[in-house]
């Protein structure tokens, strides 16, 4: 089956942790993408890469870390700096970040700390 | 003033009704309009896309987008209970810069 898959499904963190979201796709994407999600709002992207080894910062990226060093795979670290970091985090791929390139999200991860 | 705004509901409607959802937007350079659909603690799936003005109709599905108005909309036909998700209305111009509205419940009783 070709997708995108999200661990773990749900996190809890203690205030002050670090923590990895991860994120794996086999559809030979070359675009991926981190949002958050909060209730009443809608996505916002964190960070975001086109290419292994190149990510760039969204619109909100204050408090989270990424990298890419393989093509199926793109972590998402929420550090303690992150002041409000409980929300559903979705992660998503693309053929290419050009155009209208359809996003395919994964199943998400709640995060919550407590 | 948001980007993207749609009304978040929610949304009651029995079986059978016809759905409209609606999102308006400010940035004129938005070309791409999108409709994503969210069960309850899943990922988005996209449900329709169109590109500039005019029609789409997919099924039970309609999307519509009015560019002199900045005004898209999704109508659903003979709306079922396996309908009841939050739909998402998304945007985009020529650069990778997807801009979403927070989304509108929608339960369809039976």
């Amino acid at each position: 089956d070709g997708g995108i898959t999200q661990s773990p499904k749900y996190l809890f963190r203690k205030e002050g942790q670090n923590v990895t979201l991860s994120c794996e796709q086999n559809l030979n994407h070359d675009a991926m993408y981190w949002y958050r999600q909060d209730p009443g709002q809608g996505l916002r992207l964190i960070y975001y890469s086109q290419i292994v080894n190149d990510f760039q910062k969204g619109d909100i990226a204050e408090g989270y870390s990424v990298s890419r060093e393989k093509k199926e795979s793109f972590p998402l670290t929420v550090t303690s700096a992150q002041k409000n970091p409980t929300a559903f985090y979705l992660c998503a791929s693309s053929i290419g970040g050009g155009r209208l390139n359809e996003q395919f999200f994964g199943p998400g991860t709640r995060l919550t700390v407590l | 003033q948001k980007e993207v705004e749609q009304d978040p509901g929610p949304l009651s409607v029995p079986e059978g009704a016809i759905v409209s959802l609606n999102c308006t937007y400010s940035n004129s350079a938005f070309q791409y309009f999108m409709w994503y659909r969210q069960y309850s603690r899943k990922g988005p799936e996209l449900l329709m896309y169109t590109y500039s003005s005019g029609n789409k109709e997919d099924g039970r599905f309609t999307a519509q987008v009015d560019k002199s108005s900045k005004y898209i909309s999704l109508f659903i036909r003979d709306s079922q209970p396996s309908d009841s998700a939050t739909y998402l209305c998304a945007m985009k111009g020529n650069n990778n810069d997807m801009r979403f509205g927070a989304g509108t419940r929608l339960t369809v009783k039976p």
